[in-house]
Formats: C-alpha cells, structure tokens, sequence
C-alpha cells in the first residue's frame, strides 16, 4: 500500500515552455503532498507543501510564479513549471502523507526534467 | 533550524563488508528519524524509522538506533550485498505544524564490489 506515482517520469521541453508534472497517490487519500527538486548527486531540496483545496505554501526562495502548484484533489497533485530555462532542469519528486500531521511520507520515482 | 549531517562518501566496500553510515542530527524537541534510499533512477523509498529515544528501526539486514544522548542515527549492516548500491539519507521530522516536513542530509552513496 501507500503507492505514490509521478507522470511523466522524463520530460524533455524547450526554453520558454511550461511543461506540467503529475503526482498521484493511488490506494491512499493524501491530505498532504510535498514537492521537492534534487540536483545531481545532491540532497532533496523541498519547494512546496499542498494540502488539499488550500494553496500550496512555497519554501523560502522558491518562486511561486515559477513553479504552480495545484491539489485539487486528495489523489492528485500537480507541479507547473512556466517558463522554463535550462537551469530548472533537475530531477522533481513528490511525496504524499496521511493522515493530516503524520510523519511518515510515500515518494513518487520522480521527474527528470530536461530543458534545452 | 532543523538539520541533519551525514558523512560523506562515496563508501566502496566488498560485499559481505560491514557497513555503517553515520547520520547526527539537530533540532527541536523529539524528531521521528528516518533512513530512505535511493536507488539509481528511482525516487526515494524508506528503508526504516525511529520514532522515539532507543527506538531500533530495521528493515532488510539494516538497523538504526534512535540515540538522544548523541543525536545520533547510524546506519548499520552486518554483510552487504551488491544490491544494495544506492544512495542512503538520513531525514528527521519534527512533527511540528500541520505538515511534518523532513529535513535531508546531503545523502551517502554506498558502493559494493565483488
């Protein structure tokens, strides 16, 4: 159980498009979804936190314009990349918890997203 | 803040060699700890958690010791195998807020040889 997926896996886009990531939890109602953003061989860094019908609380120095967020519903949460330069190229994942406060997160495979 | 240090590697080792990967920690009040790897490719999957002082998580031949008295987390295995390369993190929650968000340390890559 606890299974999150993430669409696509690989996105290639070119500079100046937006190109929308999908995060589903597919046996569980997430009240909660992260989104994080690792850069080679580095650590997770967290964007944003969404819970459901509310708006997404971004980190500081994360630029909300930028980066969309949307959860409109309990299995699904999206991430909206506008505009996008070769720097946001990087490896996007997100994750889901349940209950409401838990501490416990279930990770999606991730999104390669390449801009050229 | 929250943070969370973890040593750097990479780690080579022989399979069948003892593993421990350290993971010291600091924050506020009494943070779950967790243990997620990652293997090439993929997204993050959880190997094992603590969520209080003594607590020993343990999954799959790896434990953790949750060790208030040092802040402590390490990562241990008795015989590792080549399946386990992959890149190991130390996290911690602090349960604070509506969202108990994780703080990463910067990830140890474990490499296992023949």
């Amino acid at each position: 159980g606890a299974v999150v997926s993430q669409h696509p896996s690989w996105v290639i886009c070119k500079s100046g498009t937006s190109v929308k990531i999908e995060c589903r939890s597919l046996d569980f109602q997430a009240t909660t979804m992260f989104w994080y953003r690792q850069f080679p061989k580095q650590s997770l860094m967290l964007m944003a936190t969404s819970n459901e019908g509310s708006k997404a609380t971004y980190e500081q120095g994360v630029e909300k314009d930028k980066f969309l967020i949307n959860h409109a519903s309990l299995t699904l949460s999206t991430l909206t990349v506008t505009s996008a330069h070769p720097e946001d190229s990087s490896f996007y994942i997100c994750s889901a918890s349940f209950p409401l406060g838990s501490y416990e997160q279930y990770f999606g495979p991730g999104t390669r997203l390449t801009v050229t | 803040g929250n943070s969370v240090t973890q040593m750097e590697g990479p780690v080579t080792l022989s399979e069948e060699a003892f593993l421990t990967i350290n993971c010291t920690y600091t924050a506020t009040g009494y943070p779950s700890l967790f243990w997620y790897v990652q293997y090439p490719g993929e997204g993050l999957q959880l190997l094992l958690k603590a969520t209080k002082a003594d607590d020993k998580g343990s999954n799959k031949g790896f434990e953790a010791t949750y060790r208030k008295e040092t802040t402590s987390f390490h990562l241990e295995k008795g015989s590792v195998q080549v399946s386990d390369s992959a890149v190991y993190f130390c996290a911690l929650s602090d349960h604070t807020g509506t969202a108990s968000k994780l703080t990463f340390g910067t990830g140890t890559r474990l490499q296992v040889t023949l």
